[in-house]
């Protein structure tokens, strides 16, 4: 079935450790996106990228790094965990960039402690 | 700045009644205006995108640039329409979403 696939579901992590959030598309669709949902925060962009090789910054990027090194795969590492990381994120993809909808996969709920 | 405000944050109607999920916006340019939907246990997704001017569920939004809104409405609520629902301005590489609002429909 076509998507975005994240994994893991869920993780709890000590403070300090590194972590990776994987997300792989197979639709083929230029845009990736990182973002978290926090209660009351509603969703904030973490980091983007607009094709493979390409990344940007978003509205929260600090404590946060991606890489694009293909179209299917967009990886969202946490060099060194810390509680405000404490989230649930969400990889999207887009066939282009800012004014298409986006697709979401089923998130990452994030416990950093 | 960009930015998109959903005053409410939760909101409570019953089955068979009208609801409104109000949406505000700041923006200079002409907006890409979105609206998402979330429900139980499922993933984020595309309810209805001003552009279209789509009917969708039942549900429309209406894009007024006088006052920078963007409700969505409904005339007859469902049980099925319980869901939160998320405001979104597309602009640039980025889209900015509203704070959601939970909407339950009371049977």
């Amino acid at each position: 079935i076509a998507g975005i696939t994240q994994a893991p579901t869920s993780q709890i992590l000590a403070a300090g450790r590194r972590m990776t959030l994987r997300c792989t598309q197979d639709m083929r669709h230029n845009a990736m996106y990182w973002y978290r949902q926090d209660l009351g925060l509603g969703l904030r962009l973490i980091h983007y990228s607009n094709t493979a090789g390409t990344t940007g910054k978003g509205e929260v990027p600090d404590g946060y790094s991606v890489s694009r090194a293909n179209t299917d795969d967009f990886p969202l590492t946490l060099a060194s965990a810390v509680p405000s990381q404490t989230s649930v994120y969400f990889c999207a993809s887009s066939d282009r960039t800012g004014d298409s909808p986006l697709h979401f996969g089923n998130g990452t709920r994030l416990t950093v402690t | 700045a960009q930015r998109v405000t959903q005053p409410e944050k939760l909101l409570s109607v019953f089955k068979g009644a009208p609801v409104e999920l109000k949406c505000n916006y700041s923006y200079s340019g002409s907006p890409e205006l979105f609206w998402y939907v979330q429900y139980s246990r499922q993933r984020l997704q595309l309810l209805l995108r001003h552009i279209s001017r789509e009917s969708i569920k039942g549900f429309t939004a209406d894009l007024n640039k006088g006052e920078t809104s963007f409700h969505l409405k409904k005339p007859f609520a469902q049980e099925e329409d319980s869901a939160m629902y998320y405001c979104a301005l597309g602009w640039a590489n980025n889209l900015f979403f509203g704070t959601g609002t939970r909407l339950t429909v009371i049977p």
